[in-house]
């Protein structure tokens, strides 16, 4: 059982917004504005979408935004494009003393119908 | 541009070790903490362990504290995991990542299979 809680599966048709949830506790997600989010395509790599709860790194279009409340956090996918289908990833730092001091989520097939 | 590229990957029996090694290019490798993360097949990620970029501080996950030790050599623009006493549940692809101050990874390597079967 992952550390963080994401839904298993998502889905949306292009052009569409579709928005992915991940739970965590306030020790981790409710602690720190540390939340990141990775998209990953089958056999590649994860790449880092959002970082610091709703920061994008250059390159990566604004219809990916990220947002926090309390101890979920939040991944949009605005205007859904076919290649946006992918298993997407939560993380958050846990603090020095945790078990983990980086916990990430179960990961989320986003499916573009 | 920044490239990760991992070795060392392979098949070993449970109980013995197996070392990765992930070179680095294309940033001032000493001025970035680094991570390893795996994924079991299947599975979500995992944090395994960082390091700082002058290895003052390292942190690993409970599940590796013991038997795996991650280093660095910044001449060498190099970081390593030496895994033992490995067990079928360490199973997984192998990522090294460029860490930073807020926890998370911003370039990934393509990742080093490793299968721990009897």
């Amino acid at each position: 059982q992952s550390a963080l809680t994401q839904p298993p599966s998502a889905s949306g048709s292009p052009g569409q917004s579709v928005t992915i949830s991940c739970t965590g506790t306030s020790s981790d997600i409710g602690a720190y504005n540390y939340v990141s989010w990775y998209h990953q395509h089958p056999g590649k790599a994860p790449k880092l979408l959002i970082y610091e709860v709703s920061k994008r790194p250059s390159g990566v279009p604004d219809r990916f935004s990220g947002s926090k409340s309390g101890n979920t956090a939040s991944l949009t996918v605005s205007g859904l494009q076919a290649e946006d289908e992918a298993d997407y990833h939560c993380s958050s730092y846990a603090g020095r003393n945790a078990v983990s001091n980086i916990l990430f989520g179960g990961g989320t097939r986003l499916t573009v119908l | 541009e920044v490239q990760l590229v991992e070795s060392g990957g392979g098949l070993v029996k449970p109980g013995e070790s197996l070392r990765l090694s992930c070179a680095a290019s294309g940033f001032s490798f000493s001025s970035y903490s680094m991570n390893w993360v795996r994924q079991a097949p299947g599975k979500g990620l995992e944090w395994v362990a960082s390091i700082s970029g002058s290895s003052t501080y390292i942190w690993y996950a409970d599940s590796v504290k013991g038997r795996f030790t991650i280093s660095r050599d910044n001449a060498k623009n190099s970081l390593y995991l030496q895994m033992s006493s490995l067990r079928v549940e360490d199973t997984a692809v192998y990522y090294c990542a460029r860490g930073s101050s807020s926890a998370y990874s911003d370039y990934w390597g393509q990742g080093a299979l490793v299968t721990v079967s009897s």
